[in-house]
């Protein structure tokens, strides 16, 4: 157990529909990380936030946004869903404000566009 | 451009072979960082290691060793000794002014 924990672990959906998937970052770090799986792309960085400000920006499309609140949870919204954004969306933490930095992973939310 | 490229999509070995996942990677940075992740089947994401690019000691830790060489654009990671645990998706990355992934090695060791 990473210390990370990610709500829901599942969500189906369908298309044109906009979602909001949270995070919890372990116990004393700032810094959470976004991240996309899917068969088509790959593993793919999305966003991170230290300390509730954007630091890093990667593949994130425009109908997804993010945020990171004053007690550090962190929020990933997908808007007008599209069967494409069907993939595994992890959450990552660390305590530093760099990629760099060795980041702990939640479990992942499953998400389905029907 | 960043890539990270994973040549070897599967492999698969029998418990106690050796096996070697291969990284090779492509950045014009001069400051980068390259990871080795694992996935196991439970889909978890699990850091394994992080070398800087000004730092091409090789490292080893118990039965895992990974080999950084500059001059082939390489970072290769050495299972020793295989175990079915060892069974999972790893994932070679590259951090220089973005993050790249490759596209992952399944290895399965058989017992």
């Amino acid at each position: 157990d990473s210390g990370v924990t990610q709500t829901p672990k599942h969500l189906i959906t369908a298309t044109g529909q906009r979602v909001t998937l949270r995070c919890s970052p372990r116990s004393g770090d700032l810094s959470v990380y976004w991240y996309q799986q899917s068969l088509d792309q790959g593993l793919q960085f999305l966003i991170q936030y230290y300390n509730g400000e954007e630091r890093a920006k990667g593949n994130i499309l425009e109908r997804f946004s993010a945020q990171q609140f004053p007690d550090l949870h962190s929020e990933l919204n997908l808007s007008s869903l599209e069967l494409g954004d069907s993939a595994l969306y992890f959450c990552a933490s660390s305590v530093g404000e760099g990629l760099f930095n060795e980041q702990f992973f939640g479990p992942g939310t499953r998400l389905t566009v029907l | 451009a960043q890539k990270v490229t994973q040549a070897q999509t599967e492999i698969s070995v029998v418990e106690k072979e050796d096996v070697t996942l291969d990284c090779v990677y492509e950045t014009r940075d001069t400051t980068y960082y390259l990871f080795w992740y694992k996935q196991p089947p439970s889909g978890e994401l699990v850091f394994l290691i992080r070398r800087n690019s000004f730092d091409e000691q090789n490292e080893i830790s118990g039965r895992y060793s990974w080999n950084f060489q500059k001059s082939t654009s390489s970072f290769n990671f050495t299972i020793t000794a295989s175990q079915v645990v060892d069974s999972a998706v790893y994932f070679c990355a590259l951090k220089g002014r973005d993050m790249r992934f490759g596209a992952g090695t399944r290895l399965t060791v058989k017992p």
